[in-house]
């Protein structure tokens, strides 16, 4: 079955700190993904996607992820964090599926 | 203007009662889906819907009753409800069921709290 794992669970940086999520996810085929956001007590929205070309992704607010296929892994990445960056991360994949299968998260809490 | 609306934003009731939240997207996709985020902020899935056809249904208990009037609307009612079905429930919307071609639109969601 496919699934998502995100280690980090839980951030905490100063602003201009750089950042790194980790997503890892198991499918060895053609996958499609994705990053959301969801900040405190708002919906979920799209940072970035890959679908294919360039392995390295840029979204919106400064975000971009890269995709290692020989890793399985897309870890989103920001240079400079800022406070309003505060905000619960998701890693999604799609493998040829009607569904987005969901990671756990990573609550990213960043103080001035 | 709101891309996918849900109502009510909160709902607090007792065990065994029956509810209904509803979901209307205005922004004239074919797909719809239910998702329910767990105390842990866990994401999955729970139905989707296209062209009000049911499409997904993941192993969710018969007490979920998903329906949808027309592409615009997918209502969830619950009956019985049990202390485990809190948590907030989202509803997304997408142009088409293609999961992985298409970004999917939340609507801000439903925190049910059963007591």
């Amino acid at each position: 079955a496919q699934s998502v794992s995100q280690h980090n669970h839980h951030v905490i940086l100063s602003e201009a700190a750089s950042l790194e999520l980790g997503c890892n996810y198991s499918y060895g085929g053609t996958v499609n993904l994705f990053w959301y956001v969801q900040y405190p007590g708002q919906h979920l929205q799209l940072l970035l996607k890959y679908f294919s070309g360039d392995p390295l992704v840029k979204g919106i607010k400064g975000f971009e992820a890269e995709f290692i296929k020989s890793k399985f892994s897309f870890n989103l990445r920001k240079p400079s964090v800022q406070w309003s960056d505060t905000a619960e991360y998701f890693c999604a994949v799609n493998a040829n599926t009607d569904k987005l299968i969901f990671g756990t998260g990573t609550r990213l809490q960043v103080f001035p | 203007d709101t891309a996918v609306s849900q109502t009510p934003k909160y709902l607090v009731t007792q065990m065994g009662n029956d509810k209904s939240i509803k979901c209307e997207q205005n922004l004239g996709h074919d797909t719809m889906y239910w998702y329910k985020q767990d105390s842990k902020k866990f994401l999955k899935i729970m139905f989707s819907y296209n062209n009000k056809e049911l499409i997904i249904n993941e192993t969710v208990p018969n007490r979920f009753s998903p329906k949808s009037p027309d592409k615009a609307h997918l209502n969830l009612h619950i009956n019985s409800l049990e202390l485990g079905d809190s948590a907030v429930y989202f509803c997304a919307s997408s142009p088409d069921l293609k999961a992985g071609v298409y970004e999917q639109y939340f609507g801000p969601g439903t925190r049910l709290t059963v007591t």
